[in-house]
């Protein structure tokens, strides 16, 4: 079965411009996460979603918002882009928020570099 | 989520089984000890998960210690293409929706 798709793969952006990405969880699974990562801080949790529905926030400014679509579908928004937003932005999918008994499967990811 | 310790980096002969240490000291009843790993430039990949009683799977194998302070994932005949960052996590899947990824290993698979 087709895995987690994350598009675009990658982004180059302006500060102070705004970014939307996208991700696709595998059939089926309902609940998708998103996950920031960077050389200094590591992989750091930003939010999830289940029906349409955030369920968990990581500690993250108000610049980053998501959304989840009636199909599972999700996008995730960052505004105003700052220097430090450049990152591998990584989205993840599971049956439920819980993970299920085999955790999560993750995308390939979006690199996002802002200049 | 109980924090982890892992060594930041690790050396294993191609063939060799590479032995991967994680101590998880604070970990509570109902958290369950997780592996990942991540490839260079792809998103972290699921090897296995477990309890209390020691897991094996196509991928590797997670010896848990009996009091659950630590932990080991074993590589049984590691190759060129387990070469990856390797992150173990404690969860508790009952409450938590997210993971809490630390350092992790860098293991180095070399001919």
């Amino acid at each position: 079965k087709a895995g987690v798709t994350q598009t675009p793969r990658y982004l180059i952006k302006t500060r102070g411009q705004q970014v939307t990405l996208s991700c696709s969880p595998i059939s089926g699974h309902r609940s998708v996460s998103w996950y920031q990562q960077t050389p200094g801080q590591g992989l750091q949790f930003l939010f999830e979603y289940f029906s349409e529905t955030q369920r968990n926030k990581g500690n993250f400014p108000g610049r980053f918002s998501g959304r989840q679509f009636s199909n599972s579908r999700s996008e995730m928004n960052v505004s105003t882009l700052e220097l430090g937003d450049s990152a591998l932005y990584l989205c993840a999918s599971s049956l439920t928020p819980k993970g299920s008994n085999y955790g999560y499967t993750f995308g390939s990811g979006t690199r996002l570099t802002v200049v | 989520d109980a924090k982890t310790t892992q060594p930041p980096s690790m050396d294993c002969a191609e063939g060799r089984a590479a032995n991967l240490p994680c101590n998880h000291s604070t970990i509570s009843g109902n958290e369950y000890v997780y592996w990942y790993r991540q490839i260079h430039s792809q998103g972290p990949q699921y090897i296995i998960h477990g309890l209390k009683n020691n897991e094996t799977n196509e991928m590797a194998s997670l010896i848990i210690t009996e009091d659950r302070k630590s932990s080991t994932l074993i590589l049984p005949h590691a190759t060129l293409r387990d070469t990856a960052v390797y992150y173990c996590i404690v969860r508790d899947t009952g409450t938590a929706s997210k993971l809490t990824f630390g350092t992790g290993t860098r293991l180095q698979v070399t001919l």
